[in-house]
């Protein structure tokens, strides 16, 4: 079984501050982990993913993430914060392998706050 | 291209009657999801489809059905609504199994059950 946690419902910065949302993880087997985003009444959309290629990921909107399997965790980075980052995100889990289908488990989200 | 594309986008519900979210995607993808979001706990899979005619359970199937008749449609069914069916749904689809792949999702249908 696989299983997400992502540490603090809410997290607030201010605007040029460093952003850090956590994600651990549990897998018992290689991990494949993903970074979502979701803007008010929007669908989710893909951040960044780690599919055992680098460890350090970079994705869109300047986020990046470090896969650290030996802390199992997966946590969301971004150096200086802009207005338009505020958003829900959604860290989440998929096993490698075909008898997964794709099936991802998704963390609680977290809620990312700006301010002037 | 659509995408995925989700109706209604906002339905309100008496408890019991009965309704189907539409799913359709244009991308002719194989793989097909349906999650629910609800507040501080994320999204849980309640359906998928690896193609027509073959669906499966994800996490939280009770109270829904699904079919996959056509490679591009994937409704979810729910048959007697019930107040915790309230949720904000999404669709998503994939091609394939490889992480090249990126699951696509629908822009949601927030349903309320009174």
């Amino acid at each position: 079984a696989q299983s997400v946690t992502q540490l603090g419902s809410h997290v607030s910065v201010s605007e040029g501050a460093l952003v850090l949302l956590r994600c651990n993880y549990s897998s018992s087997v290689p991990p494949y982990l993903f970074w979502y985003v979701q803007y008010p009444n929007q669908g989710l959309q893909l951040l960044l993913k780690y599919t055992s290629a680098a460890t350090l990921v970079k994705g869109i909107n300047g986020f990046e993430a470090e896969f650290k399997k030996s802390e199992t965790s997966f946590h969301l980075t971004k150096p200086s914060a802009h207005m338009s980052d505020a958003a829900e995100y959604f860290c989440a889990v998929s096993e490698a392998g075909g008898t997964s289908y794709g099936k991802l488990t998704f963390g609680q989200g977290t809620i990312l706050t700006v301010h002037p | 291209n659509a995408g995925v594309t989700q109706t209604p986008k906002f339905r309100i519900l008496k408890i019991g009657q009965s309704m189907t979210l539409q799913c359709t995607q244009d991308m002719n993808h194989n793989y097909m999801y349906w999650y629910r979001q609800d507040p501080g706990m994320g999204l849980k899979l309640i359906y998928y489809s690896v193609g027509a005619g073959i669906t499966d359970k994800g996490e939280v199937p009770n109270g829904y059905n699904v079919s996959r008749s056509t490679t591009e449609d994937f409704p979810l069914r729910l048959e007697l609504a019930a107040p915790s069916q309230t949720s904000v749904y999404f669709c998503a689809s994939r091609q394939g199994l490889s992480w090249a792949n990126v699951l696509t999702f629908g822009a949601g249908s927030r349903l309320t059950v009174l």
